[in-house]
């Protein structure tokens, strides 16, 4: 089975930096991905990891450690419109599956 | 944007009619889904397609049904609603099964309530 761990809600201030936890046990590990999910609104792509290590895309970075079964998002310069849902997802290779972690909501503040 | 559009966008239903959500995409992806989601259990896969008329279940696949008959069209049927299928149902597409070149691109979705 799959099994994926993170935060249920996290509050930070804008401007400010916040890191995303992602455990995971799976089976096929084949890739990590996070995606964003404003309220009420379609998850949109962010990251994908496959190696260890980190991938930096803009303000957003992600981290891989397949050993530790860990992932972290980093979000910098936060700003409001980052008030959202983060889903950390698993790829199990098989035909593209995902599996899907519950979400952290994340809510900047003045 | 990948153009993926779901219909309908909401619908009330009652508990034992039949319900069918469709899930059309313009990129001729090879890979379409369906996810389910509900609070405290995030996305859960549904059903799967990986071709025409070549489908497989996901996770919670009991009470519904799928069909593909076109690369474009997708269509999820409750056949007989429950109370428990109330969810925010989403589609996505995916080019291929490869890491790396087949992030799943989603569709709005669609709020169903089975009253």
């Amino acid at each position: 089975g799959q099994n994926i761990d993170q935060p249920t809600e996290m509050t930070a201030t804008e401007g400010a930096i916040v890191q995303i936890n992602c455990t995971y046990q799976t089976s096929g590990f084949n890739g990590l991905f996070w995606y964003q999910q404003h309220a009420g609104e379609a998850p949109t792509f962010l990251s994908y990891n496959v190696l260890d290590g980190l991938e930096e895309k803009g303000r957003f970075s992600s981290f891989l450690s397949r050993s530790k079964g860990y992932s972290y998002l980093l979000l910098k310069e936060l700003q409001m419109k980052d008030s959202a849902s983060y889903l950390c997802a698993v790829f199990t290779g098989t035909a593209s599956k995902l599996t899907f972690g519950t979400g952290t909501r994340l809510q900047v503040t003045l | 944007d990948a153009g993926i559009t779901q219909s309908p966008r909401h619908k009330v239903t009652e508990t034992g009619t039949p319900v069918t959500l469709r899930c059309h995409q313009t990129e001729n992806h090879r890979y379409m889904y369906w996810y389910r989601q509900d609070p405290g259990h995030g996305l859960r896969l549904i059903h799967y397609s990986y071709g025409v008329k070549d489908t497989d279940k996901g996770e919670v696949s009991d009470g519904y049904s799928v069909s593909r008959s076109k690369t474009e069209d997708f269509l999820l049927t409750l056949e007989s609603a429950t109370s428990s299928q109330t969810s925010v149902y989403f589609c996505a597409i995916s080019e291929s099964p490869r890491p790396k070149a087949h992030e799943q691109y989603f569709g709005p979705g669609t709020r169903l309530t089975v009253t």
